[in-house]
């Protein structure tokens, strides 16, 4: 069954104004993980969010993470036309094994960012 | 440098056909998986692969099947094609640490047509 949702489905905001995106999760988690896909291309890695971890930065972006919630949400700050993209979490959940791991994806969020 | 490379870029094949994608990734990653992003693009894992052991979704039909020649490339082979199996498909590959995964590294992906 699918882990992650991700709130809203569609966003659609002016240039330089914040972007926030939110995802909840079903089960415990080793890390979360936020991929941006441009159309028609793969996903690119964006921010990781240990379990353990509450709050992250990388550049524009703030990831926040409650694990009492389970929920996370990722925001984009001063956002630009070349953030116009899908955005995805990713739950990363541990198999047994030989240390194998897996990501379980959200359904995404699609961001327009309007110039 | 590409880090993870997918062959074809585009297939269009008749239903009852056999058909390979490959993958090949210069990260040295220990790790590689297959997914399966459907028209509502949902991302699906449908399998991870290390040297040690192969993890299948278990909604995955056994007409598909990895393999992977060595630890750089893990191929993706289906027998049988079916309608339902036109997506895109998404090879990616990461390092997995004593602390858990890393981050994932997509390929451009292929997109199934199914005729």
């Amino acid at each position: 069954s699918q882990q992650g949702e991700e709130d809203p489905q569609a966003l659609s905001i002016q240039e330089g104004e914040n972007a926030t995106m939110n995802c909840s999760y079903k089960t415990s988690i080793n890390n979360l993980q936020w991929y941006r896909q441009n159309s028609g291309r793969g996903l690119v890695h964006l921010i990781l969010i240990r379990s353990n971890e509450r709050e992250k930065h990388s550049g524009r972006l703030r990831v926040t993470l409650d694990t009492s919630k389970k929920s996370s949400s990722l925001l984009i700050t001063a956002s630009r036309a070349a953030d116009t993209a899908s955005y995805f979490c990713a739950t990363a959940l541990a198999y047994s094994g030989a240390g194998s791991y897996q990501l379980t994806f959200g359904k995404g969020t699609k961001l327009s960012v309007i110039p | 440098d590409t880090a993870v490379s997918q062959t074809p870029k585009y297939l269009v094949t008749q239903m009852g056909n056999d058909k390979s994608i490959k993958c090949e990734q210069n990260l040295g990653h220990d790790t590689m998986y297959w997914y399966k992003q459907d028209s509502k693009k949902f991302l699906k894992i449908m399998f991870s692969y290390n040297n040690k052991e192969l993890i299948i979704n278990e909604t995955v039909p056994n007409r598909f099947s990895p393999k992977s020649p060595d630890k750089a490339h893990l191929n993706l082979h289906i027998n049988s094609l079916e309608l339902g199996d036109s997506a895109v498909y998404f090879c990616a590959s990461s390092q997995v640490g004593k602390i858990g995964t890393y981050e994932q590294y997509f390929g451009p992906g292929t997109r199934l047509t199914v005729t």
